[in-house]
């Protein structure tokens, strides 16, 4: 178990530009999810995944936001025109579980977005 | 809308005193899970409840979850300098397991 690891760990861009990270789950945990932090702030949950299938968006994803899960296994995060309010922490966690249990998350270290 | 309630948001005291923190809503939960983040990482589970009036020891910490499981409190007994980080709780609607509902955090500072 090597953990959930999330890819690169820090990203600094221009307002403008377009961003992608990767987030690498635990192998076996068939639930990952896409968090966004801001300093001192609790996490704000993004969208969520059941293996390939996006079940869920927050309704404060904009639609510059679009996330991935092609193969159930590994899952991106891509912000298209990015502004200078989506500086924050991107937290991406993992979970196993059958519907209706709700098992623990596991979090990676996250990536933090600095737009310029 | 904020469905769970933190507090206090802020919080420094001296090695060796005691603290409560409290996780409120007027929504019941299916469970409740508490999290310690430090700066740099992702939060990291420290203990899940699930039945009303549950109370649950980790070491210098005691978790409870109310009798009507809308609310939690964490206890830790001669805070040490270690124990400095963001706790987090969050959780479970009945109904809806899939997504957690997160307080906003209580920011713990104990200074040696």
């Amino acid at each position: 178990d090597t953990g959930v690891s999330q890819d690169p760990r820090h990203k600094i861009t221009k307002r403008g530009q377009n961003v992608t990270f990767r987030c690498d789950p635990i192998s076996e945990h068939n639930r990952l999810y896409w968090y966004r932090q801001t300093l001192g702030q609790g996490p704000e949950f993004l969208t969520y995944f059941q293996n390939e299938a996006q079940l869920e968006k927050s309704r404060l994803l904009s639609d510059r936001f679009s996330a991935e899960r092609p193969k159930g296994s590994f899952s991106t995060l891509e912000i298209q025109r990015t502004e200078q309010g989506d500086s924050a922490m991107y937290l991406c966690a993992s979970s196993s579980g059958q519907a209706g249990e709700n098992s623990p998350l596991h979090f990676g270290n996250g990536t933090r977005l600095t737009v310029t | 809308t904020q469905l769970l309630e933190q507090s206090p948001q802020f919080l420094s005291i001296q090695e060796g005193e005691n603290l409560t923190v409290y996780c409120n809503s007027s929504s019941v939960f299916s469970s409740l899970q508490w999290y310690r983040q430090e700066p740099g990482e992702g939060p990291v589970l420290l203990v899940t409840v699930v039945t009303g009036g549950e109370v649950k020891k980790l070491k210098r910490l005691t978790f409870q979850f109310g009798d009507a499981r809308k609310d939690s409190s964490l206890h830790i007994t001669a805070a040490q300098p270690g124990d400095t980080g963001l706790y987090l709780c969050a959780g479970a609607l009945a109904g809806n397991n899939r997504k957690l509902i997160w307080g906003l955090g209580t920011s713990l500072a104990v200074n040696p």
